[in-house]
């Protein structure tokens, strides 16, 4: 596709459900970021992925948060349990390579934990 | 943490002034790159500098970079209304090339 895209672009749950966010990469870059960023804050990072596999998962905040991305394309960012405080605007990048470059972002997914 | 803090958090200057931010980070970098986000929206990258270069101009963005001090600062001539966005900067470090943002500074153009 043309640039980053990102679904559900907003998402209402009720506290305790699981949720799953997409994310579909630029084709051919071979990096993926997920963020996330709370109401006025900045961006916190949360997994990167280099093709298939996560060098650094330093940033899932607890064994709730799980990522994964199959074919080189398409990730998934899975919040089970959801808690109020996952309330947020989910973030993916993609990025041609791993090697020093500029992110391209997809709008977000904005998840409302009730 | 290896993050970029901006100075100041937010900034509101007139249409036509020329506006100035601040970037400072704690540990060597490959790179660091600016970014603005316009309200409710993705981020959208406005230059990269690496850490061998010192100055890079892009239309009316001028960035600057000091090594030895560990700070950036991204200038916007020549304001206008449009440019209304919080801006981010982001250090760029290690082998594993993660990227870190700051918290961002929020700037107004009034018309």
């Amino acid at each position: 596709g043309a640039g980053v895209s990102q679904s559900p672009s907003n998402k209402v749950t009720e506290k305790g459900k699981d949720v799953e966010l997409r994310c579909d990469p630029i084709s051919g870059h071979t990096a993926l970021y997920w963020y996330r960023q709370r109401l006025g804050q900045g961006l916190e990072f949360l997994i990167y992925f280099q093709g298939n596999s996560a060098p650094d998962k330093s940033g899932l905040p607890s064994d709730r948060f799980s990522a994964e991305r199959t074919g080189e394309s398409v990730s998934t960012l899975t919040i089970q349990r959801t808690q109020q405080e996952d309330s947020a605007v989910y973030l993916c990048a993609s990025s041609p390579n791993r090697v020093t470059g500029e992110l391209f972002f997809g709008e977000g997914s904005r998840l409302t934990v009730l | 943490s290896q993050q970029g803090e901006e100075d100041p958090q937010a900034l509101s200057i007139q249409e036509g002034e020329n506006a100035t931010m601040n970037c400072s980070y704690k540990t060597s970098i490959n790179n660091l790159q600016w970014y603005r986000q316009n309200s409710g929206r993705g981020l959208v990258h406005l230059i990269l500098i690496r850490s061998n270069e010192r100055e890079k101009h892009s239309g009316r963005l001028r960035v600057t970079l000091d090594t030895s001090k560990k700070s950036s600062s991204l200038l916007i001539t020549a304001s206008r209304a449009a440019d209304t966005a919080s801006y981010f900067c982001a250090t760029e470090y290690g082998a594993n090339s993660k990227l870190t943002f700051g918290k961002g500074i929020t700037l107004s153009v009034r018309p």
